[in-house]
């Protein structure tokens, strides 16, 4: 079965600084990636999907990820955090090859100080 | 993508007692699940839930306990039976299109057991 960890419950960083939102992987082939936000009291959202091709991915509210197969990782940034960033964050990879139910990695709760 | 929603939205319900969750897409996806998030923690899959026959449950729970139908390819419900406050969660739904892999959520259902 494939998995993901994600490093870091509680992540705080000060409003315009860089988001840094990490994500390891367990696959012997290169998997299905994807970043979910969820807001409070809402469901989950995506924020983006490694599939194949390019390694940079980019997605919505200015968030990119970049698949690196050496490391096995799959880190989320942004440049410059904004307040409404604060949130809780999930990295998620297929159960198993070619399926579509997902693993979700454990979360990390952004913070963002004014 | 697909639009999800769910009723009811939250419920509290009494210790023995079964509540059904419904969920409903806007359009055609192939695949639905649901999992479970329990206070502070992430998304644990409950099971996919199949048209038209059996739910195919993940180690851990049972049809008994979360029986699932899903009658056609946009609706399908979620009972959580036989209620103990261990069940204090909140239950998502999802959907998506076989082999590609990214899964939309509807807002999720917070169910406090008491």
């Amino acid at each position: 079965a494939q998995s993901v960890t994600q490093l870091g419950s509680h992540v705080s960083v000060s409003e315009g600084a860089l988001v840094l939102l990490r994500c390891n992987y367990s696959s012997s082939v290169p998997p299905y990636l994807f970043w979910y936000v969820q807001y409070p009291n809402q469901g989950l959202q995506l924020l983006l999907k490694y599939t194949t091709g390019a390694t940079l991915v980019k997605g919505i509210n200015g968030f990119e990820a970049e698949f690196k197969k050496s490391e096995t990782s799959f880190h989320l940034t942004k440049p410059s955090a904004h307040m409404s960033d604060a949130a809780e964050y999930f990295c998620a990879v297929p159960l198993r090859r070619g399926a579509n139910n997902l693993f979700f990695g454990t979360g990390t709760r952004l913070t963002v100080i004014p | 993508s697909a639009v999800i929603s769910q009723k009811p939205s939250r419920d509290i319900c009494q210790r023995g007692t079964s509540l059904t969750i419904q969920c409903q897409v806007d359009s055609q996806v192939t695949m639905m699940f649901w999992y479970r998030q329990q206070p502070g923690q992430s998304l644990t899959l409950i099971a996919t839930a199949n048209q038209g026959s059996e739910a195919t449950y993940e180690s851990g729970f049972v049809i008994d306990k979360f029986p699932i139908s899903r009658p056609n390819l946009t609706f399908s419900t979620l009972t959580v039976s036989n209620m103990s406050p261990e069940d204090s969660s909140i239950y998502l739904c999802s959907g998506g299109l076989a082999g590609v892999g990214e899964q939309f959520f509807g807002p999720g259902t917070r169910l406090t057991v008491l």
